[in-house]
């Protein structure tokens, strides 16, 4: 299956830093990227739907100007939690969207943020 | 009532017993159904991947999707211990706004 690379894996930060997290299609090219955090236990709630080229479309309850999204190419998404505090810990997942099936949905492999 | 509804477990099998998963949805605007694998701490690994009704087969996996009843079906024959994870089913359609929605997941040990 096509690769999806998520970095950094794990990250502690101190309360009010911002933390980058990035979301690489390796070998596919990737018009929709999805970000999603997870709980404990819980399935993938999603996040944001982030386009090539354009604004991120937000879920209802998700601070726009908390989680920054960007979509620069068709390669490369990146979620910027910006100011943390210690609710925003969590396991935070992308996925990217394969542009010539354009429903195969392939994941990377997570990044666990900690704040202290 | 959730979109897509999935039994949380935990569902504990022997070794080399048949894996059985199932979800059921409400929407039939739902036409790509998915299942993913995901290990703790790790993303979900695409297992299967159908489009409409009927069965496929890819190994040990085995994934069957009943549009007229809104159910969707997995099995792992000759379970392993490394099947133990959480199953996670999905599916999606451009009627549904093309996002992918998730059901809550079924952890599964198989016990050596």
């Amino acid at each position: 299956g096509a690769v999806v690379s998520q970095h950094p894996s794990w990250v502690i930060c101190k309360s009010g830093t911002s933390v980058k997290i990035e979301c690489r299609s390796l070998d596919f090219q990737a018009t929709t990227m999805f970000w999603y955090r997870q709980f404990p236990k819980q399935s993938l709630m999603l996040m944001a739907t982030s386009n090539e080229g354009s604004k991120a479309t937000y879920e209802q309850g998700v601070e726009k100007d908390k989680f920054l999204i960007n979509h620069a190419s068709l390669t490369l998404s990146t979620l910027t939690v910006t100011s943390a505090h210690p609710e925003d810990s969590s396991f935070y997942i992308c996925s990217a969207r394969d542009v010539v099936t354009n429903e195969k949905l392939f994941f990377g492999s997570g990044t666990q943020l900690s704040v202290l | 009532q959730k979109e897509v509804e999935q039994d949380p477990g935990p569902l504990s099998v022997p070794e080399g017993a048949i894996v059985s998963l199932n979800c059921t949805y409400s929407n039939s605007a739902f036409q790509y159904f998915m299942w993913y694998r995901q290990y703790s701490r790790k993303g979900p690994e695409l297992l299967m991947y159908t489009y409409s009704s009927g069965n496929k087969e890819d190994g040990r996996f085995t994934a069957q999707v009943d549009k007229s009843s809104k159910y969707i079906s997995l099995f792992i024959r000759d379970s392993q211990p490394s099947d133990s994870a959480t199953y996670l089913c999905a599916m999606s359609g451009r009627a549904a706004g093309n996002k992918l929605t998730f059901g809550g997941g079924t952890r599964v040990l198989v016990k050596p």
